[in-house]
């Protein structure tokens, strides 16, 4: 079991473009979550699905689209890249209440 | 809304037991969940109290008292791997709230020699 991976793991941007981060899970979990986390800061939860098809905002969704047309794949959009968008962004998922299993992460930053 | 508080420092010895508290404010309460993480890597998941007691995990055990809105993350015979930021988190709601968690800013742990 690769567990929840994500890819890329690192990128630059530049501001107004474009990107999509994907994530996958082979662990047949219904729920999927997309967080961003700050320097010094807790994870902010910025969408979330629970189940294939659905997807609902989070805390912080404002400048980001998500997809889930697979059960075992999560897509994060950016539409139109900004500086406050510079991020380490990550991946979870689960079946149980309080737990997550998290992807190693993807550092973005955009210029 | 939510908020959690804990402190952003600890510092213990090797060897030693330390206590990361976490005090929390939610207008629903499902559970309070505990996370590692090292510096550059992904959170892991420690433990998960959904009702009042303690739950005991190898050297991490985790406490939990709904009616004080308060927990905390014990950890015993430190070692220096233990070193990471420790966060708390609320939520957990399965019958229809996305099952979301509100994460604390994390407690910073220093383990010396």
């Amino acid at each position: 079991n690769a567990g929840v991976t994500q890819t890329p793991k690192f990128r630059v941007l530049k501001t107004g473009q474009s990107m999509t981060l994907l994530c996958a899970q082979d662990m047949n979990h219904e729920y999927m979550y997309w967080y961003r986390q700050d320097p010094g800061m807790g994870l902010r939860l910025i969408h979330y699905s629970v189940g294939e098809g659905t997807t609902a905002k989070g805390e912080v969704p404002d400048g980001y689209n998500v997809s889930r047309l697979k059960k075992q794949n999560f897509l994060l959009g950016l539409e139109s890249a900004a500086p406050s968008q510079t991020s380490v962004y990550f991946c979870a998922s689960t079946t149980s209440p309080g737990g997550r299993f998290f992807g190693p992460g993807t550092r973005l930053t955009v210029l | 809304g939510q908020s959690l508080e804990q402190p952003s420092e600890v510092t213990a010895v090797e060897g030693a037991i330390v206590q990361i508290n976490c005090t929390y404010q939610t207008s629903g309460f499902y559970g309070l969940s505990w996370y590692q993480q090292h510096d550059g890597g992904a959170p892991t998941f420690l433990s998960y109290n959904g009702l009042d007691g303690l739950e005991e995990t190898g050297r991490f055990s985790s406490f939990l008292s709904r009616s004080d809105s308060y927990g905390y993350l014990l950890l015993q015979e430190l070692q220096m791997k233990d070193s990471a930021s420790y966060f708390c988190a609320v939520g957990g709601d399965l019958t229809g709230g996305g099952n979301k968690l509100t994460f604390g800013t994390g407690t910073q742990l220093k383990v010396e020699l």
